[in-house]
Protein backbone atom coordinates (compact mmCIF):
# COMPACT_ATOMS: atom_id res chain seq x y z
CA UNK A 1 0.00 0.00 0.00
CA UNK A 2 0.79 3.51 -0.06
CA UNK A 3 3.53 4.89 2.35
CA UNK A 4 4.04 8.47 3.22
CA UNK A 5 7.19 9.49 4.99
CA UNK A 6 7.52 12.18 7.36
CA UNK A 7 10.59 13.73 8.68
CA UNK A 8 11.78 14.68 11.10
CA UNK A 9 9.71 12.45 13.67
CA UNK A 10 10.28 14.88 16.77
CA UNK A 11 11.87 18.60 16.41
CA UNK A 12 12.46 21.39 19.52
CA UNK A 13 11.36 24.85 18.51
CA UNK A 14 12.41 27.68 20.25
CA UNK A 15 10.20 30.79 20.15
CA UNK A 16 10.57 32.88 17.33
CA UNK A 17 12.01 30.13 14.90
CA UNK A 18 11.18 29.32 12.02
CA UNK A 19 10.78 25.29 11.21
CA UNK A 20 10.08 23.42 8.35
CA UNK A 21 8.68 19.70 8.37
CA UNK A 22 8.40 17.36 5.42
CA UNK A 23 6.51 14.46 3.83
CA UNK A 24 7.38 12.03 0.93
CA UNK A 25 5.98 9.13 -0.93
CA UNK A 26 7.08 6.63 -3.32
CA UNK A 27 3.72 7.06 -4.95
CA UNK A 28 2.10 10.25 -6.87
CA UNK A 29 -0.59 12.25 -4.73
CA UNK A 30 -3.34 14.24 -5.97
CA UNK A 31 -4.06 15.95 -2.47
CA UNK A 32 -1.77 16.48 -0.09
CA UNK A 33 -3.50 17.51 3.88
CA UNK A 34 -1.55 19.25 6.77
CA UNK A 35 -3.60 18.08 10.32
CA UNK A 36 -2.40 19.13 13.82
CA UNK A 37 -3.10 17.10 16.61
CA UNK A 38 -2.81 18.17 20.02
CA UNK A 39 -2.92 16.14 23.44
CA UNK A 40 -6.77 15.21 24.40
CA UNK A 41 -7.98 16.26 20.69
CA UNK A 42 -8.34 14.91 17.43
CA UNK A 43 -6.30 15.93 14.56
CA UNK A 44 -7.61 19.33 13.36
CA UNK A 45 -6.91 20.49 9.27
CA UNK A 46 -4.71 22.49 8.73
CA UNK A 47 -3.89 23.50 5.11
CA UNK A 48 -5.02 21.54 2.01
CA UNK A 49 -3.10 21.02 -1.30
CA UNK A 50 -4.73 20.17 -4.76
CA UNK A 51 -2.18 21.27 -7.35
CA UNK A 52 1.54 20.47 -7.92
CA UNK A 53 3.73 23.83 -6.92
CA UNK A 54 0.84 25.23 -5.17
CA UNK A 55 1.81 27.20 -2.00
CA UNK A 56 -0.86 28.04 0.18
CA UNK A 57 -1.01 29.81 3.81
CA UNK A 58 -3.09 30.02 7.02
CA UNK A 59 -1.47 32.69 9.33
CA UNK A 60 2.45 31.61 9.91
CA UNK A 61 1.48 27.86 8.62
CA UNK A 62 2.85 27.76 4.92
CA UNK A 63 2.68 24.20 2.92
CA UNK A 64 3.65 23.53 -0.58
CA UNK A 65 2.62 20.34 -2.86
CA UNK A 66 5.65 19.36 -4.10
CA UNK A 67 6.25 19.64 -8.15
CA UNK A 68 6.67 15.84 -8.22
CA UNK A 69 3.42 15.36 -6.52
CA UNK A 70 5.64 12.75 -5.02
CA UNK A 71 5.88 15.20 -1.71
CA UNK A 72 5.06 18.15 0.59
CA UNK A 73 6.26 20.67 3.19
CA UNK A 74 4.96 22.60 5.93
CA UNK A 75 6.84 25.36 7.61
CA UNK A 76 6.07 27.28 10.58
CA UNK A 77 7.53 30.64 10.88
CA UNK A 78 8.39 32.86 13.85
CA UNK A 79 7.12 29.67 16.23
CA UNK A 80 5.09 30.04 19.57
CA UNK A 81 5.20 28.04 22.01
CA UNK A 82 1.09 26.44 20.99
CA UNK A 83 2.56 25.78 18.38
CA UNK A 84 3.39 22.30 20.44
CA UNK A 85 1.51 18.70 18.96
CA UNK A 86 1.94 16.27 16.28
CA UNK A 87 1.64 17.20 13.04
CA UNK A 88 0.50 14.77 10.39
CA UNK A 89 0.74 14.92 6.98
CA UNK A 90 -2.15 12.84 4.89
CA UNK A 91 -3.08 11.93 1.46
CA UNK A 92 -5.94 10.34 -0.37
CA UNK A 93 -5.15 7.12 -2.03
CA UNK A 94 -5.76 6.02 -5.19
CA UNK A 95 -9.69 5.37 -4.76
CA UNK A 96 -9.85 9.00 -3.37
CA UNK A 97 -12.12 8.92 -0.12
CA UNK A 98 -9.32 7.04 2.19
CA UNK A 99 -6.54 8.75 3.54
CA UNK A 100 -2.88 7.50 4.28
CA UNK A 101 -1.17 9.49 6.80
CA UNK A 102 2.43 10.31 7.41
CA UNK A 103 4.34 8.76 11.11
CA UNK A 104 3.23 12.08 12.31
CA UNK A 105 6.22 14.88 13.39
CA UNK A 106 6.01 15.73 16.94
CA UNK A 107 6.80 19.74 18.12
CA UNK A 108 8.12 20.15 21.50
CA UNK A 109 9.35 23.42 22.99
CA UNK A 110 13.09 23.97 23.91
CA UNK A 111 13.68 23.56 27.57
CA UNK B 1 -16.84 22.21 8.34
CA UNK B 2 -18.88 19.31 10.31
CA UNK B 3 -18.82 19.33 14.03
CA UNK B 4 -18.28 15.65 15.43
CA UNK B 5 -18.45 14.84 18.88
CA UNK B 6 -18.10 11.51 20.37
CA UNK B 7 -18.99 9.50 23.39
CA UNK B 8 -17.44 8.64 25.40
CA UNK B 9 -14.37 10.42 25.56
CA UNK B 10 -12.64 7.58 27.65
CA UNK B 11 -12.70 4.46 29.12
CA UNK B 12 -10.85 1.95 31.61
CA UNK B 13 -12.31 -1.75 30.17
CA UNK B 14 -11.80 -4.90 31.42
CA UNK B 15 -10.27 -7.69 29.54
CA UNK B 16 -12.89 -9.67 27.36
CA UNK B 17 -15.77 -7.23 27.30
CA UNK B 18 -16.79 -4.49 24.53
CA UNK B 19 -17.05 -1.36 24.23
CA UNK B 20 -19.56 0.65 21.90
CA UNK B 21 -18.43 4.38 20.70
CA UNK B 22 -20.96 6.61 19.22
CA UNK B 23 -20.26 9.38 16.57
CA UNK B 24 -22.93 12.14 15.84
CA UNK B 25 -21.78 14.77 13.37
CA UNK B 26 -23.77 18.09 12.95
CA UNK B 27 -24.93 17.73 9.53
CA UNK B 28 -26.09 14.94 7.00
CA UNK B 29 -22.97 13.15 5.28
CA UNK B 30 -22.61 10.49 3.25
CA UNK B 31 -19.04 8.67 4.71
CA UNK B 32 -17.75 8.49 7.94
CA UNK B 33 -14.78 6.51 8.73
CA UNK B 34 -13.40 5.42 11.64
CA UNK B 35 -9.88 5.34 12.98
CA UNK B 36 -7.42 3.57 15.46
CA UNK B 37 -4.25 5.64 16.51
CA UNK B 38 -2.62 3.14 19.16
CA UNK B 39 -0.33 5.05 21.62
CA UNK B 40 2.68 7.45 20.25
CA UNK B 41 1.23 5.93 16.39
CA UNK B 42 -0.31 7.58 13.62
CA UNK B 43 -3.85 7.27 12.66
CA UNK B 44 -5.03 3.82 10.43
CA UNK B 45 -7.96 3.42 9.38
CA UNK B 46 -10.11 0.44 9.91
CA UNK B 47 -13.08 1.05 8.00
CA UNK B 48 -15.53 3.23 6.04
CA UNK B 49 -18.90 3.38 7.05
CA UNK B 50 -21.48 4.32 4.10
CA UNK B 51 -25.49 4.89 5.27
CA UNK B 52 -27.07 2.18 3.86
CA UNK B 53 -24.64 -0.80 2.91
CA UNK B 54 -22.18 -2.84 5.20
CA UNK B 55 -19.11 -0.92 6.00
CA UNK B 56 -15.66 -1.49 4.33
CA UNK B 57 -13.10 -2.84 6.43
CA UNK B 58 -9.20 -2.35 6.06
CA UNK B 59 -6.65 -5.16 5.81
CA UNK B 60 -6.26 -6.38 9.25
CA UNK B 61 -9.47 -5.19 10.52
CA UNK B 62 -12.56 -7.74 10.45
CA UNK B 63 -15.96 -7.25 11.12
CA UNK B 64 -16.47 -9.69 14.10
CA UNK B 65 -13.72 -7.60 16.39
CA UNK B 66 -15.23 -4.25 15.17
CA UNK B 67 -18.84 -4.09 14.02
CA UNK B 68 -20.10 -0.68 12.93
CA UNK B 69 -23.84 0.61 12.42
CA UNK B 70 -24.68 3.54 10.64
CA UNK B 71 -28.64 4.22 11.14
CA UNK B 72 -28.54 7.28 8.89
CA UNK B 73 -26.22 10.17 7.43
CA UNK B 74 -25.84 12.01 11.29
CA UNK B 75 -24.57 8.91 13.08
CA UNK B 76 -22.24 5.98 13.32
CA UNK B 77 -21.36 3.61 16.15
CA UNK B 78 -17.87 1.44 16.58
CA UNK B 79 -17.93 -1.55 18.85
CA UNK B 80 -14.63 -2.57 20.09
CA UNK B 81 -15.33 -6.64 20.90
CA UNK B 82 -14.13 -8.64 22.99
CA UNK B 83 -11.05 -6.50 24.19
CA UNK B 84 -7.76 -7.17 24.97
CA UNK B 85 -4.52 -5.00 26.48
CA UNK B 86 -3.52 -4.24 22.86
CA UNK B 87 -6.84 -2.52 22.03
CA UNK B 88 -5.73 0.47 23.91
CA UNK B 89 -5.34 2.91 22.08
CA UNK B 90 -7.67 6.05 20.47
CA UNK B 91 -10.39 5.69 18.44
CA UNK B 92 -11.27 8.58 15.81
CA UNK B 93 -14.43 9.08 13.79
CA UNK B 94 -13.68 11.61 10.74
CA UNK B 95 -16.14 12.50 7.74
CA UNK B 96 -15.48 13.96 4.60
CA UNK B 97 -16.44 17.02 2.30
CA UNK B 98 -16.53 16.64 -0.94
CA UNK B 99 -14.37 18.68 -3.38
CA UNK B 100 -14.31 17.40 -7.11
CA UNK B 101 -16.16 14.44 -6.28
CA UNK B 102 -13.83 12.21 -3.54
CA UNK B 103 -13.70 12.89 0.16
CA UNK B 104 -10.31 14.54 0.39
CA UNK B 105 -10.43 16.87 3.16
CA UNK B 106 -11.31 14.87 6.40
CA UNK B 107 -12.49 16.68 9.83
CA UNK B 108 -12.29 14.88 13.06
CA UNK B 109 -13.97 14.19 16.05
CA UNK B 110 -12.30 14.47 19.44
CA UNK B 111 -11.38 10.84 19.82
CA UNK B 112 -12.25 8.07 22.05
CA UNK B 113 -9.55 6.96 24.70
CA UNK B 114 -9.80 3.51 25.56
CA UNK B 115 -7.56 1.59 28.14
CA UNK B 116 -8.27 -1.88 28.42
CA UNK B 117 -6.78 -3.90 31.24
Amino acid sequence: GQQLNQSPQSMFIQEGEDVSMNCTSSSIFNTWLWYKQEPGEGPVLLIALYKAGELTSNGRLTAQFGITRKDSFLNISASIPSDVGIYFCAGPGAAGNKLTFGGGTRVLVKP
Amino acid sequence: SAVISQKPSRDICQRGTSLTIQCQVDSQVTMMFWYRQQPGQSLTLIATANQGSEATYESGFVIDKFPISRPNLTFSTLTVSNMSPEDSSIYLCSTGTSRQSSYNEQFFGPGTRLTVL
